[in-house]
């Protein structure tokens, strides 16, 4: 089976613009979180999907948002990028609870 | 709410040395455990984890870690590293009925030296 796979992997943005970061599961998984991965605050859960259900919320601003579609692809959007968006944002699918697999990430810069 | 320790930002050590990386966690309520790894410019792979059961899990690789209600812990543990283990290790909580939602330490930087 094909890994979780985030596309793209590297950004680079501006402040004030938006961006969209995709994440494709493992084929039959229909969970999907996002993680944010910086180094002054580390790992930060952002949001989770199931069967295109946000069933599961961080502690983000409403610029973070996410959806999943029916073949339980994720999408994350953040808007009016600022300086400190800038992070490696982390996917991961599960088929059941407790059993996560991540993908490489996506690293956003934003100058 | 829930939150996580790592003790150690770095650990050195050599090679063939055992290791332990330290993990306490707070919460009100159970909890499940996990240990994942971080290699450079790659994702988070799954090294252990703690549900239930018996307090002391294995990885397939030798790592172990060992869950202590009592003292809120959640040690990883290797008797004898190598260079290949050289990463990032991430100690990291959820609660039952939280469905996938992790909560992570700040991390632990093993480096292993010949």
């Amino acid at each position: 089976k094909a890994g979780v796979t985030q596309t793209p992997r590297y950004l680079i943005k501006t402040r004030g613009q938006q961006v969209t970061l995709s994440c494709s599961p493992i084929s039959g998984h229909r969970s999907v979180s996002w993680y944010q991965q910086t180094p002054g605050q580390g790992l930060q859960f952002l949001f989770e999907y199931f069967s295109e259900t946000q069933r599961n919320k961080g502690n983000f601003p409403g610029r973070f948002s996410g959806r999943q579609f029916s073949n339980s692809r994720s999408e994350m959007n953040v808007s009016t990028l600022e300086l400190g968006d800038s992070a490696l944002y982390l996917c991961a699918s599960s088929s059941r609870p407790n059993e996560q697999f991540f993908g490489p990430g996506t690293r956003l810069t934003v100058l | 709410a829930q939150s996580v320790t790592q003790l150690d930002s770095q650990v050195p050590v050599f090679e063939e040395a055992p290791v332990e990386l330290r993990c306490n966690y707070s919460s009100s309520v159970s909890v499940y455990l996990f240990w994942y790894v971080q290699y450079p410019n790659q994702g988070l792979q799954l090294l252990l984890k703690y549900l239930s059961g018996s307090t002391l899990v294995e990885s397939i690789n030798g790592f172990e870690a060992e869950f202590n209600k009592s003292q809120t812990s959640f040690h990883l543990r290797k008797p004898s590293v190598h260079i290949s283990d050289t990463a990032e290790y991430f100690c990291a909580v959820s609660e039952p009925g939280g469905y996938n939602k992790l909560i992570f330490g700040a991390g632990t930087r093993l480096a292993v030296h010949p």
